[in-house]
């Protein structure tokens, strides 16, 4: 059982260049985010998704877009990556978003864009 | 914007003392509450769910004060171990609750 999962571990992009993120998760849970943290932010959400082919907004989602084609992975793309978006990503999972359920986060991605 | 607000700290203190985080949030309609701890340059997990009657594991104590809109952590006797960050998280009533997370407080436990 490997819980959550995140691939690339790090990256370094140029500006403008395009990439995706992917988180996988093999608990069967229903619910995945993605969140960005920098240093003194704490974790912005980005995304999240309620269930397979579902994606919604979090609170700062504008340069990103996501995909939730199957249940267990959720997809972060970066279109056009700008140095703003230099940051630590880290995605995670729940069984469903009621009440006490918990997150449970993968190790992050790094990235840098210069 | 519904807020969850953590002082940064950093809490400086030696092994075996007890200190205390509080954590406020604006939405009273806000129904679940956990405090997450974060290592350096990991990434967050779960160290307790917060109940209304107040919980506590080993030599930490969780406390929610509705009428005021805070959360607390008391840590006991604390070790080198603890050392980290504390991110204190509220869940929303109703629609996807989805949750809220602070900025966190940072513990650093000293000789």
């Amino acid at each position: 059982n490997a819980g959550v999962t995140q691939t690339p571990k790090f990256r370094v992009l140029k500006t403008g260049q395009s990439m995706t993120l992917l988180c996988a998760q093999d608990m069967n849970h229903e619910y995945m985010y993605w969140y960005r943290q920098d240093p003194g932010m704490g974790l912005r959400l980005i995304h999240y998704s309620v269930g397979e082919g579902t994606t919604a907004k979090g609170e700062v989602p504008d340069g990103y877009n996501v995909s939730r084609l199957k249940k267990q992975n959720f997809l972060l793309g970066l279109e056009s990556a700008a140095p703003s978006q230099t940051s630590v990503y880290f995605c995670a999972s729940s069984f469903n978003g009621v009440g006490g359920n918990t997150q449970y986060f993968g190790p992050g991605t790094r990235l840098t864009v210069l | 914007r519904k807020e969850v607000e953590q002082d940064p700290g950093p809490f400086n203190v030696p092994e075996g003392a007890t200190v205390a985080f509080n954590c406020t949030y604006s939405n009273s309609a806000s129904q679940s509450f956990f405090w997450y701890r974060q290592d350096c340059r990991k990434e967050p997990k779960l160290l307790m769910s917060v109940y209304s009657s107040g919980n506590e594991d080993g030599r930490f104590t969780a406390q929610l004060n509705r009428a005021s809109q805070y959360i607390s952590l008391l840590i006991r006797d604390s070790k080198l171990s603890d050392s980290a960050t504390y991110l204190c998280v509220v869940n929303e009533a109703g629609g996807s609750y989805i949750p809220t997370f602070g900025r966190g407080t940072s513990l650093i436990v000293h000789p």
